[in-house]
């Protein structure tokens, strides 16, 4: 039982390059979601998806998309990378219900130059 | 809308002693639940207790418990026989209906030997 898995650890990307985050959780949550994390900002949520098929914005969701693959996948993807997009951004997952943990993966740190 | 206020970005404290840290929070629902996380150096998110609302008893784990003062919106995390271990930033955050987490911007914790 991996948790909740996040490729890669770390990204540098020339501004103006495209990538996606990947993002996978092995416990059959429902819900999962996307957060960035900057200095002296705490987390943020940029996207989230309460089930399979549906997807949502959040907070800071201008200059990002999402595809929730699967119930197991929660892609992120930034088209053209911004340095404004520079930031470590965490994946998490939680069941759903009357459940309210949420159990983060380990983050990518991105660089954009 | 829901915000998460900590007033203290940075706090220091001696091995064996006791800190607390603050949070403060604001919102509209009557049924939400409030989360202290850890973030070490490794960046991991690490959940340390966490309270529902509408218990009025005070949550505890092992050495860490909380002042949930729920008229005041008021959610204080004490550490107690503090350990170097426990040096982190500390983030507190709220859940709201949709199941994301609202996050404060941390207080980072140091601990003196």
């Amino acid at each position: 039982n991996a948790g909740v898995t996040q490729t890669p650890k770390f990204q540098v990307l020339k501004t103006g390059q495209s990538m996606t985050l990947q993002c996978a959780q092995d416990m059959n949550h429902n819900s999962m979601y996307w957060y960035r994390q900057d200095p002296g900002m705490g987390l943020r949520l940029i996207y989230y998806s309460a089930s399979e098929g549906t997807t949502d914005k959040g907070e800071v969701p201008n200059g990002y998309n999402v595809s929730r693959l699967n119930k197991r996948e929660f892609s992120l993807r930034l088209e053209s990378a911004a340095p404004s997009q520079t930031s470590v951004y965490f994946c998490a997952s939680v069941a759903g219900g009357s459940s309210y943990e949420q159990y983060f993966g380990p983050g990518t740190r991105l660089t954009v130059t | 809308a829901q915000t998460v206020t900590q007033s203290q970005p940075e706090m220091s404290v001696q091995e064996a002693e006791t800190v607390t840290l603050s949070c403060t929070y604001d919102t509209s629902e009557s049924d939400y639940y409030l989360f202290w996380y850890k973030q070490p150096p490794s960046r991991q998110m690490i959940l340390v207790i966490r309270q529902e609302a509408y218990k009025q008893q005070n949550a505890t784990e092992n050495r860490f418990s909380v002042n949930f003062q729920k008229a005041a919106k008021s959610f204080s995390l004490k550490i107690s026989d503090s350990q170097l271990g426990d040096a982190a930033m500390y983030f507190c955050a709220l859940r709201d209906s949709g199941y994301a987490l609202n996050f404060g911007k941390g207080t980072s914790l140091l601990v003196t030997p």
